[in-house]
């Protein structure tokens, strides 16, 4: 079976710092594109960063660079979400999702996230 | 970054309905559009990519159009289990964003 799964979620105070891990089974996890993706309480999806299977391409929300640094182990395998300077609107459910693709014409590829993690839940308060 | 707005936010259908959910980009993306559904407490989980495409195992009662700035997801039949909220997301751009989602109760 597919399945990501993610922890290193926790209560942090603001200012602090915190590691998010993703490790997958079931699938060739060096393979694929990642993402995070969190929701903040009653609120909707926020897409945070990802990464390519090669590390060669990362990309940031405005909202986390400068402060989250998102990275991969291939020996593990694993993903990780290495977060310093948290807010209180930090505070949400962490999910790692697995960015699949498939051609959608010449030199055009359709990218989604088909398989999702359960979430760890990050806390960031006083 | 590509904004994505969806209309309505929340709805209420009855079972057997046709409903229609709608996602607007600010710019043209072509037809680099997902669809997700996320119900009360779980991830989400996708349902359409590439504006049209159902994915293996979705039921055929959901089905999605559009291309450029104009998306819909329907639902032709709305069954028990189609209580949830949907989002889409726009995979144009390498900063993926999603819209805010609609609430669908039945």
């Amino acid at each position: 079976e597919v399945q990501l799964e993610e922890s290193g979620g926790g209560l942090v105070k603001p200012g602090g710092s915190l590691r998010l891990s993703c490790s997958g089974s079931g699938f060739t996890f060096n393979s694929y594109n990642m993402n995070w993706v969190r929701q903040a309480p009653g609120k909707g999806l926020e897409w945070v960063s990802s990464i390519s299977s090669g590390s060669d391409f990362i990309q940031y929300a405005d909202s986390v660079k400068g402060r989250f640094t998102i990275s991969r182990d291939y020996a593990k395998p694993s993903l990780y979400l290495q977060m310093t300077s948290l807010r209180a609107e930090d505070t949400a459910v962490y999910y790692c999702a697995r960015e699949g693709v498939v051609p959608a014409a010449a030199d055009f590829y359709y990218y989604y996230m088909d398989v999702w993690g359960k979430g760890t839940t990050v806390s960031v308060s006083s | 970054d590509v904004q994505m707005t969806q209309s309505p936010s929340s709805l209420s259908a009855s079972i057997g309905d046709r409903v229609t959910i709608t996602c607007r980009s600010r710019q043209s993306i072509s037809t680099f559009l997902n669809w997700y559904q996320q119900k009360a407490g779980m991830a989400p989980n996708l349902l359409i990519f590439g504006a049209s495409n159902l994915r293996s195992g979705v039921p055929s009662r959901f089905s999605g159009s559009g291309s450029g700035t104009d998306f819909t997801l329907t639902i032709s039949s709305l069954q028990p289990d189609d209580s949830a909220t949907y989002y889409c997301q726009q995979s144009y751009s390498t900063s993926r964003t999603f819209g805010q989602g609609t609430t669908l109760e039945i």
